[in-house]
């Protein structure tokens, strides 16, 4: 079965500062990996994805998330926050071997203070 | 190219009520899936549909039900409503439904149970 973890449910940063949303998943295969964001009253929307190939992977909005095989964890990164990057974040595992289901995580409200 | 729409926007029903939320995904999308998304739980698996058939089913009671149409819209249906069925409904959509793919999100049905 797959799971994921996301260490914090809300995390502060100021303006400019680094985002750091960690993730960390389970999973018996390999997996599929993504990030998706929500903001207020809105769907989720992707974010970065991971399926094969490099391990650095670079989303919208210069979001960025590495796979690291031997952690289990694909955290997201942002070198310097905006004010327009407070959402709430999911991670997020698929099956490689197929299954047709998404595994999400319980999110991490991130809060940009000015 | 319209998105993922979800109808309706907002449900207030009394318990032991049901209810049924509708989805049409984006024109060309077969699967459509369904995730529960509560505070603090993040997106619980419901179902996901593709061609008229449920190939996967997350781990809710039966009175949680769906049904996908010739043309890809789906519905699903809650029966003998209960407080704890307070919550966000969202549906998403894909191409195949294959594990390494983009789910494109609804805005959601906000269900509430009195």
């Amino acid at each position: 079965a797959q799971s994921v973890t996301q260490l914090g449910s809300h995390v502060s940063v100021s303006e400019g500062a680094l985002v750091l949303l960690r993730c960390n998943y389970s999973s018996s295969v390999p997996p599929y990996l993504f990030w998706y964001v929500q903001y207020p009253n809105q769907g989720l929307q992707l974010l970065l994805k991971y399926t094969t190939g490099a391990t650095l992977v670079k989303g919208i909005n210069g979001f960025e998330a590495e796979f690291k095989k031997s952690e289990t964890s694909f955290h997201l990164t942002k070198p310097s926050a905006h004010m327009s990057d407070a959402a709430e974040y999911f991670c997020a595992v698929s099956d490689r071997t197929g299954g047709f289901k998404t595994i999400f995580g319980a999110g991490t409200r991130l809060f940009v203070k000015a | 190219k319209a998105g993922v729409t979800q109808t309706p926007r907002y449900l207030i029903k009394t318990r032991g009520q049901q209810v049924t939320l509708s989805c049409s995904p984006i024109s060309g999308h077969r699967s459509v899936s369904w995730y529960q998304q509560t505070p603090g739980q993040g997106l619980q698996f419901l179902f996901e549909y593709f061609s008229e058939t449920q190939r996967n089913k997350g781990n809710f009671p039966g009175r949680f039900s769906g049904r996908q149409f010739s043309n890809s819209r789906s519905e699903m249906n809650v029966s003998t409503l209960e407080l704890g069925d307070s919550a966000l409904y969202l549906c998403a959509s894909s191409l195949l439904g294959d594990s390494n793919e983009k789910l494109f999100f609804g805005s959601g049905t906000q269900l509430s149970v009195l």
